[in-house]
């Protein structure tokens, strides 16, 4: 069973970039269609983007000026840097892992970034 | 963008059956997949590729997809399902991911 853990500062300023890593165990990164996820407080879920273990990517247009998504197979790590941040992307931010790109399988437990001075 | 519109809340008695609208243009010419979450956790898969349910989902899940809104059916609703559901396709015109604004089911 594929398990995911997201990891990084809960607390990020405005106009800096939040950096997110999440680490994945039960399996090989390898595979696997590995996204982010994001969900504001009270709000509903928003995709972010994904990447797939050989590097390509795909974006969600609303965020792609300021989003990176990046893997490293020697680790079993995925991240997400997203710049520029303000209190809009205060959320909780969710990692998943799928065979397919089409749904998302397996979830991370969330982790929550504020961004506040 | 693809847009997926689902009413925010839906009230049923326990054992009764609750069934969760997912609207969207043409839907059925898409895959829609259902997300069940309940509060301060993870979202979870209940039903993939319309009506298909991933292993340890109770049959009393179930999916359909017609024209244009699809379908969450839960039968013999219990309290522990109160929680927000949320479909989500795959547009592949446009290669994204794309969200319902979710559902609050409470079991009255």
């Amino acid at each position: 069973q594929v398990q995911l853990q997201e990891s990084g500062p809960g607390l990020v300023k405005p106009s800096e970039t939040l950096s997110l890593t999440c680490s994945v165990s039960g399996g090989s990164i390898s595979s696997y269609y590995l996204s982010w996820i994001r969900q504001p407080p009270g709000k509903g879920l928003e995709w972010i983007g994904y990447i797939y273990y050989s590097g390509s990517t795909n974006y969600n247009p609303s965020l792609k000026s300021r989003v990176t998504i990046s893997v490293d197979t020697s680790k079993n790590q995925f991240s997400l840097k997203l710049s520029s941040v303000t209190a809009a992307d205060t959320a909780v931010y969710y990692c998943a892992a799928s065979i397919v790109r089409y749904y998302f399988d397996y979830w991370g437990q969330g982790t929550l970034v504020t961004v506040s001075s | 963008s693809y847009v997926l519109t689902q009413p925010p809340s839906v009230s049923v008695a326990p054992g009764q059956t609750a069934r969760i609208t997912c609207g969207g243009n043409n839907i059925e010419s898409k895959s829609v997949h259902w997300y069940q979450q309940k509060p301060g956790q993870a979202p979870v898969l209940v039903v993939y590729d319309d009506t298909d349910r991933p292993s340890g989902i109770p049959e009393r899940f179930s999916g359909s997809n017609s024209g244009n809104t699809a379908t969450l059916t839960i039968s013999r609703v219990e309290a522990g399902d109160e929680a927000d559901y949320y479909c989500q396709v795959w547009d592949s015109s446009s290669d994204l991911l794309v969200f319902g604004g979710g559902t609050k089911l409470t079991v009255l």
